[in-house]
């Protein structure tokens, strides 16, 4: 088990659908992390989040919104999705940036 | 554009031996290098690596980093069938990109009793 609590672990869901992903964090850090990984490829970055503010989004779908409600919380809303988007999809803290990051254990996501 | 490139990309070797990944890389602004292993959920962190020359080490696990040449190695030593994995090498840029994490393809590991 990891620190980093994502959930749920594993989510199918129609393209007409609205679902959320959620990522618990209590390490006190102020970093927070979205990334998509698809099989048998590295994570890519989506969003990150640094003192609850969004400072990074790399040019990701509006379908899908990323939400930072606390210092410890991280959620991903996902709203009309398509099946491209079946993936991986993990959560990582850091203290801050440049420091090591941790992950979760990810939701495998299916979108039929 | 960043590039983190490990080789080789599948290596498969018999419990006790030793094992030598690689990660070459090159990015602006590089800061640290980051070693990960990931099973079948979260990358695990093992290493990361912010001066030239040395060693991080945890049981059986090292790793170097050397600046000049742009490359680190992670080594395994009297590797166990636990250690069967994809092993990631990523680096992390100093100044505004330093929320990004690049990530190299993964070695992936296979050891067989």
């Amino acid at each position: 088990d990891t620190e980093v609590t994502q959930t749920p672990k594993h989510l199918v869901m129609g393209m007409t659908n609205k679902k959320s992903l959620k990522c618990e964090q209590h390490m006190g850090h102020r970093a927070m992390y979205w990334y998509k990984q698809k099989a048998k490829k590295p994570p890519e970055l989506m969003f990150v989040y640094s003192y609850e503010k969004l400072s990074i989004n790399e040019s990701v779908p509006s379908r899908f919104s990323p939400e930072c409600p606390n210092s410890s919380l991280l959620n991903l809303h996902l709203h009309a999705l398509q099946p491209e988007d079946s993936a991986l999809y993990l959560c990582a803290s850091s203290q801050r940036g440049g420091q090591p990051q941790h992950f979760g254990d990810g939701t495998r996501l299916s979108i039929l | 554009e960043d590039k983190v490139v490990q080789s080789p990309l599948s290596l498969v070797v018999h419990e006790g031996d030793t094992v030598t990944l690689n990660c070459s890389y090159e990015v602006t602004n590089f800061r640290s290098l980051l070693w990960y292993k990931q099973e079948k959920k979260a990358p695990t962190f093992l290493f990361m690596l912010t001066s030239s020359g040395i060693e991080k080490k945890s049981g059986r696990l090292s790793s170097i980093l050397d600046k000049k040449e742009l490359s680190s190695i992670l080594n395994i030593t009297a590797t166990q069938t636990g250690d069967s994995a994809i092993y990631l090498c990523a680096v992390d840029r100093s100044g505004a990109g330093s929320y990004q994490l690049t990530f190299g393809k993964g070695t992936k590991l296979s050891v067989i009793p």
